[in-house]
């Protein structure tokens, strides 16, 4: 089983800043089957970003994906209001699915 | 637009089975596409369960394979999950998603989500 970290935590931030949140996988994943959510308290998680740095329909280019191998970065260039929230890297490999602890970003 | 609703009961009695139900809309899951279970237990992650295809092709998660069954009603245009002996430790939000394949993997659309408590 492919084991996903994410750090940090939680990150607390002040809108208008950059965000940086990495995912790192315990063996190589495919950038094809790497992916970003978003959730918010009360909803389901919202896809963000597919095969590492490709951005689902309607996603903001503030939001970007990057990396290889075992190392994966979500960026936010500029948090707005509506981006506090927990965020989810999700892989695919060896015919199941794994998902990070997820990081927090929250309003400093 | 697709949108999938998550129905079932929401207590179950610890050692019964937990089932529930995924209406999908404004696409018909003859059409294609995989579509699968996750859950989050409170204050937790998220858990893949497993997927099924249209044709009934299924795959789980090997940590709850023994106990999971996932099955699909072309005719009524939804999908379901059973959960078998169940604990305290399967009380989750359950959501069902559109899950894309192919070249690339991923969930794209999602249900609201149900919560689901194992408690006698």
């Amino acid at each position: 089983e492919i084991v996903l970290t994410q750090s940090p935590g939680t990150l607390s931030l002040s809108p208008g800043e950059r965000a940086t949140l990495s995912c790192r996988a315990s063996q190589s994943v495919s950038s094809s089957y790497l992916a970003w959510y978003q959730q918010k308290p009360g909803q389901a998680p919202r896809l963000l970003i597919y095969g590492a740095s490709s951005r689902a329909t309607g996603i903001p280019d503030r939001f970007s994906g990057s990396g290889s191998g075992t190392d994966f970065t979500l960026t936010i260039s500029r948090l707005e209001p509506e981006d506090f929230a927990v965020y989810y890297c999700q892989q695919y490999g060896s015919s199941r699915f794994t998902f990070g602890p997820g990081t927090k970003v929250d309003i400093k | 637009q697709v949108q999938l609703q998550e129905s079932g009961p929401g207590l179950v009695k610890p050692s019964e089975t937990l089932s529930l139900t995924c209406a999908v809309s404004g696409y018909s899951i003859s059409s294609g596409y995989y579509w699968g279970w996750i859950r989050q237990p409170p204050g937790k992650g998220l858990e893949w369960i497993g997927s099924i295809y249209h044709s009934g092709s299924t795959y789980y998660n090997p940590s709850l394979k023994s106990r999971v069954t996932i099955s699909v009603d072309t005719s009524k245009n939804q999908f379901s999950l059973k959960l078998s002996s169940v604990t305290a430790a399967d009380t989750a939000v359950y959501y069902c998603a559109r899950l894309v394949v192919g070249a690339t993997r991923y969930f794209d659309y999602w249900g609201q989500g149900t919560l689901v408590t194992v408690s006698s």
